[in-house]
């Protein structure tokens, strides 16, 4: 089946800093790619999606200029948490679907990100 | 898209199968049923998926009820590696559609 990479899988920031988190599809394009966010014990919740080559389209409630999201290529989105603060953290996954007509999405591995 | 209910947990003997239901009795005749599973912390995994014909592949199997507004996901010899959170979701099939994420069922597979 299609893989999707996401790095880092954990990550640990200051306060006030930014963190960078990186979803590759390493063997199909994917022109759709979605960013999910899940706090403990819950479910996943639905941040944005993120189109190839235009700008992300966010879900409501979730701050844009906070959560930069950049789908540059096939292959690579990237989502930004800038000025991170502790309520920031959380665990954050991604998944991509192949534009060939398969249905199912696949996910990344998630990354775990503690603001301090 | 249409919501789905699951019972919050449930338990299973290593070996035996287990049988994980759903109810969607809102699913519209064009929306899919889907099954994701997500271990303790890694990223969702998915399953199988149907819109009304039963299905089987190599992890599990999809019963859906004639009248659609049920299924059940069946793992046939249930191992421990099984032991996850288990969702069951029902949307469209279009390119952008997006999966609402209800709680799942979580899975206890015990030797």
């Amino acid at each position: 089946g299609a893989v999707v990479s996401q790095h880092p899988s954990r990550v640990i920031c200051k306060s006030g800093t930014s963190v960078k988190i990186e979803c590759r599809s390493l063997d199909f394009q994917a022109t759709t790619m979605f960013w999910y966010r899940q706090f403990p014990k819950k479910s996943l919740m639905l941040m944005a999606t993120s189109n190839e080559g235009s700008k992300a389209t966010y879900e409501q409630g979730v701050e844009k200029d906070k959560f930069l999201i950049n789908h540059a290529s096939l292959t690579l989105s990237t989502l930004t948490v800038t000025s991170a603060h502790p309520e920031d953290s959380s665990f954050y996954i991604c998944s991509a679907r192949e534009p060939s007509g398969t249905i199912e999405l696949f996910f990344g591995s998630g990354t775990q990100l503690s603001v301090l | 898209d249409a919501k789905t209910t699951q019972p919050p947990s449930m338990d299973c003997a290593e070996g035996r199968a287990a049988n994980l239901p759903c109810n969607h009795s809102t699913i519209s005749g064009n929306e899919y049923v889907y099954w994701y599973r997500q271990i303790h912390s890694q990223g969702p995994q998915y399953i199988i998926h149907g819109l009304k014909n039963n299905e089987t592949n190599e992890m599990a199997s999809l019963i859906i009820t004639e009248d659609r507004k049920s299924s059940t996901l069946i793992l046939p010899h249930a191992t421990l590696r099984d032991t996850a959170v288990y969702y069951c979701i029902v949307s469209y099939a279009g390119n952008n559609r997006k999966l609402i994420w209800g709680l799942g069922t979580s899975l206890a597979v015990n030797p």
